[in-house]
C-alpha cells in the first residue's frame, strides 16, 4: 500500500543545514509528485515545495532562497535541504504525495519528522 | 498569495448533529479545494478534493460544497472519532495554502 516516511535529525543548531529524507512505497516516483509541508508546534500548515514526477521543482516563495528538493528515483526516496536554519524553523516536516483535480491536494501524508531548531 | 480563511476557529458538538465548517479564499479558486482532518499526534488525512469529491475510505456522513470563493465541509451527524481539528487547503495558485484551522469537539 501506498506509505511516506520521513527520517532526519531531531536536533538542529541554528545556521545550520537541514536534510530529509522522505522514503516511500507504494507508488513509482516516476508517476506522481511529493510535495513537504511543515507545521510549527500547534499551529497551521505550511507548504514547503514540490517535486514534480519529471524531477521539476517548484517552492514556497518565503523558502526559495534556503530551500532545495531533489530525488532518487532507484531509491524511492526524496530529499530535502534547508539551509540557515533559525527557531521559527522548529516544526514537524511532512512529505505527502499529490494529486490533482481542480487543483493540487494530498491524498497520502508520512507520519511526519519533529525538527527542533536549537543550541 | 491566496489567503483561506476558516470559520469558526473552534466549535463543540453533541453526537448526531449536523456541523458545519466555513473556508473563504481571497479569490476565485475554481474548486481547487481539499479537506483534512488531523488528530492530535498525527499526519493530516484527507477528506475532500475537488471541493465536493469525498476521498476513498472517509465515511459518507463528511460533505464538501462550494464555488468561487466561499466553500464549506459538513459532518451530518457528529461522531466521537471526528473529534480533531480540520483544514482546508487551496491547490489552485503557488505557493498552496491552507486555513488556519478548526477545531472540533464533542459536547
Amino acid at each position: 500500500q501506498v506509505q511516506l516516511k520521513e527520517s532526519g535529525p531531531g536536533l538542529v543548531q541554528p545556521s545550520q543545514t537541514l536534510s530529509l529524507t522522505c522514503t516511500v512505497a507504494g507508488f513509482s516516483l516516476t508517476s506522481y509528485n511529493v510535495h513537504w509541508v511543515r507545521q510549527p508546534p500547534g499551529k497551521g500548515l505550511e507548504w514547503m515545495g514540490v517535486i514534480w514526477n519529471t524531477g521539476g521543482t517548484r517552492y514556497n516563495s518565503a523558502l526559495k532562497s534556503r530551500l532545495s528538493i531533489s530525488k532518487d528515483t532507484s531509491k524511492s526516496q526524496v530529499f530535502l535541504k534547508m539551509n540557515s536554519l533559525q527557531t521559527e524553523d522548529t516544526a514537524t516536516y511532512y512529505c505527502a504525495r499529490g494529486r490533482y483535480y481542480s487543483g493540487y491536494y494530498f491524498d497520502y501524508w508520512g507520519q511526519g519528522v519533529m525538527v527542533t531548531v536549537s543550541s | 498569495d491566496i489567503q483561506m480563511t476558516q470559520s469558526p476557529a473552534s466549535l463543540s458538538a453533541s453526537l448526531g448533529e449536523t456541523v458545519t465548517i466555513q473556508c473563504q479564499a481571497s479569490e476565485d479558486i475554481y474548486s481547487g479545494l481539499a479537506w483534512y482532518q488531523q488528530k492530535p499526534g498525527k499526519s493530516p488525512q484527507l477528506l475532500i478534493y475537488g471541493a465536493s469529491s469525498l476521498q476513498d475510505g472517509v465515511p459518507s456522513r463528511f460533505s464538501g460544497s462550494g464555488s468561487g470563493t466561499q466553500y464549506s465541509l459538513k459532518i451530518s451527524s457528529m461522531q466521537t472519532e471526528d473529534e480533531g481539528v480540520y483544514f482546508c487547503q487551496q491547490g489552485l495558485k503557488y505557493p498552496f495554502t491552507f486555513g488556519s484551522g478548526t477545531k472540533l469537539e464533542i459536547k
